[in-house]
């Protein structure tokens, strides 16, 4: 079955620090690949998504490229804030003609301190 | 909009109560889902709706019931509940036909006691 891994946390960053958070993934065909926030207390945001090899997703600052020859999508950000703290999940959803299940990473939580 | 509205936000229940969860989203999708995640855990799904039809159902005990009275509205009654089932709801929506973006509302959280 399709499944994701991602780096285990916590990730402890000073603020303006680079992030990146590993993402490998297997599935079979071509699925979508995601990358979701939640913050404290809160649901979950679509941070940035790709929906086909080589594409780049970017949002506020973070990107994230597909690359089907090593199955990753990893998760980066060049300077992060400390509002940038929170749990980063990344996830996959197959191309099947219908509406099918978001298979998740474990999350990895990020701290940024001052 | 891409808004996904649950309520209640929070929810405390004996369990011999029965209550519902409600989920509301204006965006067309033919899609809906619950799903439920437990504190430092990622969400796991629970049900897909796809044109108001139940088409995914995760082998979810039978006090969880869910409904979907039309393509906008997604609702999770409640009933017999254990304190092993308090954890954060999530309800979701996305187009009909994979791969597409789920977008998901501030979930309820929901204590059992």
């Amino acid at each position: 079955g399709d499944s994701v891994t991602q780096m285990e946390g916590p990730v402890t960053l000073s603020e303006e620090a680079f992030l990146t958070i590993n993402c490998t993934y297997t599935a079979t065909g071509y699925p979508s690949l995601f990358w979701y926030v939640q913050y404290p207390g809160e649901g979950l945001q679509l941070l940035l998504k790709a929906t086909k090899a080589d594409d780049k997703g970017s949002n506020k600052g973070f990107e994230a490229t597909y690359r089907k020859e090593t199955t990753s999508f990893h998760l980066e950000k060049g300077s992060v804030q400390v509002s940038d703290s929170a749990v980063y999940f990344c996830a996959l959803s197959p191309y099947t003609g219908t509406a099918s299940k978001l298979t998740f990473g474990t999350g990895t939580r990020l701290q940024v301190t001052l | 909009d891409t808004e996904v509205t649950q309520t209640p936000k929070h929810l405390v229940m004996g369990m011999t109560n029965k209550k519902s969860l409600k989920c509301e989203q204006h965006m067309g999708h033919r899609a809906m889902y619950w799903y439920k995640q437990k504190a430092k855990k990622p969400p796991e799904l629970m049900f897909v709706y796809s044109y108001e039809k139940l088409s995914i159902n995760e082998s979810v005990p039978s006090r969880f019931s869910p409904e979907c009275p039309n393509s906008s509205l997604l609702n999770l009654h409640l009933h017999a509940l254990q304190p092993e089932d308090s954890a954060l709801y999530l309800c979701a929506s996305s187009q009909e036909t994979g791969g597409e973006t789920q977008y998901f509302g501030p979930g309820t959280r929901l204590l059992v006691l």
